[in-house]
C-alpha cells in the first residue's frame, strides 16, 4: 500500500532553535517528494521538491534531504522564527498512477 | 497569497442540506484538483478536472458529491444532503501541466461544519 508517514506527530520547540522532520514512504515507483507548509486555517504551500537523483535541496532557512533507497526524507528547519508555527507535510508523487500522496503532517509550535 | 482564491471561507450548515464551493484557479492553470481535509491528517484526493473535463474521481467522492468545471475556468463542488461525517476543510488547487515537477498551488479552503 502507498503509504507517507511522518513524525513526529507534533513538536514545541524554542525559537531561535533548530529541528529536523521526519517522513518515511513506501510509495512505488516514485517519482518525486515535496514538503509544504500549512499554516492554520489555510492551503498548504510548497517548500520544496526533490526527484530521485537530488539528496539535498534549501530554500532559505529550509533544508530539505531525500535518501530514496532507505525511503527516508527529513525537513530541517535552521534558527527557527515563530511564523515556522505550521503543520508541515511530505508529499509523496508516485504510486503508478502518479498521484500525490500526502502525509498526515508535523505539527511545528515554535515558542517566544 | 497562491492566487487561487476560495468561497465562501466558512460554511455551517444543518444535516440534509445542500452546500456549493467556489474555486477560481490560476487563470492560466488548466489543471485543477479538489482535496478533503480532516482534523491532524494530510489532504485527501477527491476529484481532478484537466481543462472542463473530469477525468478523475476518488472512491471518497459519493454518489452526494459532485463537481463541476463548465468552462474550463472555475469549478464548483456539490454536496447534497450533507451528513456530519463531511465536516472539514475543502481544498482546492490549481496547476498547469502534467509532468513530474507539476507544482499544485492551492487555496486558502472551504471549511465546512455540519451541525
Amino acid at each position: 500500500k502507498n503509504q507517507v508517514e511522518q513524525s513526529p506527530q507534533s513538536l514545541i520547540i524554542l525559537e531561535g532553535k533548530n529541528c529536523t522532520l521526519q517522513c518515511n514512504y513506501t510509495v512505488s515507483p516514485f517519482s518525486n517528494l515535496r514538503w509544504y507548509k500549512q499554516d492554520t486555517g489555510r492551503g498548504p504551500v510548497s517548500l520544496t521538491i526533490m526527484t530521485f537523483s537530488e539528496n539535498t535541496k534549501s530554500n532559505g532557512r529550509y533544508t530539505a534531504t531525500l535518501d530514496a533507497d532507505t525511503k527516508q526524507s527529513s525537513l530541517h528547519i535552521t534558527a527557527s522564527q515563530l511564523s515556522d508555527s505550521a503543520s508541515y507535510i511530505c508529499v509523496v508523487r508516485g504510486g503508478g498512477y502518479n498521484k500525490l500522496i500526502f502525509g498526515a503532517g508535523t505539527r511545528l509550535a515554535v515558542h517566544p | 497569497d497562491t492566487g487561487v482564491s476560495q468561497n465562501p471561507r466558512h460554511k455551517i450548515t444543518k444535516r440534509g442540506q445542500n452546500v456549493t464551493f467556489r474555486c477560481d484557479p490560476i487563470s492560466e492553470h488548466n489543471r485543477l484538483y479538489w482535496y478533503r481535509q480532516t482534523l491532524g491528517q494530510g489532504p485527501e484526493f477527491l476529484t481532478y478536472f484537466q481543462n472542463e473535463a473530469q477525468l478523475e474521481k476518488s472512491r471518497l467522492l459519493s454518489d452526494r458529491f459532485s463537481a463541476e468545471r463548465p468552462k474550463g475556468s472555475f469549478s464548483t463542488l456539490e454536496i447534497q444532503r450533507t451528513e456530519q461525517g463531511d465536516s472539514a476543510m475543502y481544498l482546492c488547487a490549481s496547476s498547469l501541466g502534467s509532468g513530474t515537477q507539476e507544482t499544485q498551488y492551492f487555496g486558502p479552503g472551504t471549511r465546512l461544519l455540519v451541525l
